[in-house]
This record gives C-alpha cells, structure tokens and sequence, in this order.
C-alpha cells in the first residue's frame, strides 16, 4: 500500500513569489493535513480537509489556503512569500470516521526554501 | 488552549538499554488521543504508539510502552531494548476525539543510542 506522497521533495522561491505544494492522501482517506515544522518553532498545524471541505485552520494568515480534490489530494498554496515561511511542510492523512482513532499518516514532506 | 510539553530536548541511551522520554500536556477536556511520533532523519514522521484517554490500561507496541498518569496529565514513552534503529526526534501528541482532528505536538527530544 503507497503511503502519503508529497511532491515537490524541495522548492526554492524568492520573497513574494507564491508556492504550491502537493499531497496524495493513501488510498481510502478522505481527511488531508498541513502541518509546518519550521526551525525553532515545531509542528503546527496549518488546515485540515474532508471530503472536499476545508474543516479546521490554525492560527496562519490567509495567504496560507489549500484545496482538496475529488480524488482526495490536496494542495497547499502560500502566496506573498516572506523568509519566515521557510520550513518543512508535512501532509498527513487519515480516515475521518466521528470519533473513532483514526491516526494521522505523514509523508515525507515538502523543504520550501525562501531567499 | 492545549498544550503539550517535553521537557528533554536531548537524550542519549546505551545500545540495549533502556530509556524514557517525558511528556506532560494541559487540557480541560476528558476524552483525547495522545500519541508519540518518531521523525527520523528521513524527516518522515511515524506514528509509534497512541493511547485512548479513556482506557486505562497502558498501550504497548513491542519494545515500546507508555506510562500514561491521566490525573497527572503525563504521558511518558519507554523504549526497551534501544537499537541503533530508534535513533530520531521524538513528538508526543495530543488530539481531541470530537470537533477538530488536529495533532497538537510537542517540542519533541532528540534521542541518540551509543554503541
């Protein structure tokens, strides 16, 4: 079974330039997470999608937005880039079942470099 | 607002010794999921033990357990038998049952096995 893929593995832009950034849930997961992980900072959580919904948005500004698809992928767009959106953005997926524990499965993540 | 804390940034475990990660987390809620995650330098993350805040038996994964104290808020991950394999930052995580999934993640440990 493929696990959560992301692409690209790293992307460097320039301030102000806009980045996308790609995820393809494993097979069967309709719920979609952004995380970034960036230096001194740890894990936050960005957004969170369902069945095509956006669910849940941590505290970023709204030049951080995404999509989910019919397929289940997802992107993730930063616009207006600043050097500080410089981290390792990680997707995750999982079943979203009500309550049930249903674990958040990461990919490897996406290196966005700012210069 | 939950938060989640490791109080160990680093920790350094003989080869087949035995080792233990803290972690603590502040919540009002009565029904969550704790987690650990272990990031290798791969940078993927994977889920290595998670426990229900409503059983009170201990989960136990192989070499990997967890000491969970719900009255304490504390949730600590004991690794036996440490192989050169577990080598990687450490996440505890916290996630409510219901409203909204995300993982709420600590400033993780970095775990080193001496030879």
């Amino acid at each position: 079974e493929a696990g959560v893929t992301q692409s690209p593995t790293h992307l460097i832009k320039t301030r102000g330039q806009q980045a996308t950034l790609r995820c393809s849930p494993i097979s069967g997961h309709t719920s979609v997470y952004w995380y970034q992980q960036a230096l001194g900072l740890g894990l936050q959580f960005l957004l969170w999608y369902d069945e095509g919904e956006e669910r849940n948005r941590g505290n970023f500004p709204p030049r951080f937005s995404g999509r989910q698809f019919p397929n289940y992928s997802s992107e993730l767009n930063v616009n207006a880039l600043e050097l500080e959106d410089s981290a390792l953005y990680l997707c995750a997926s999982s079943f979203y079942i009500g309550d049930l524990n249903q674990p958040q499965h990461f990919g490897d993540g996406t290196r966005l470099s700012i210069l | 607002a939950q938060t989640v804390t490791q109080s160990q940034p680093e920790m350094s475990v003989q080869e087949a010794e035995t080792v233990t990660l803290s972690c603590t987390y502040d919540t009002s809620e009565s029904d969550y999921y704790l987690f650990w995650y272990k990031q290798p330098p791969s940078r993927q993350m994977i889920l290595v033990i998670r426990q229900e805040a409503y059983k009170q038996q201990n989960a136990t994964e192989n070499r990997f357990s967890v000491n969970f104290q719900k009255a304490a808020k504390s949730f600590s991950l004991k690794i036996s038998d440490s192989q050169l394999g577990d080598a990687a930052m450490y996440f505890c995580a916290y996630r409510l049952i219901q409203g909204a999934q995300k993982l709420v993640f600590g400033q993780g440990t970095r775990l080193t096995i001496n030879p």
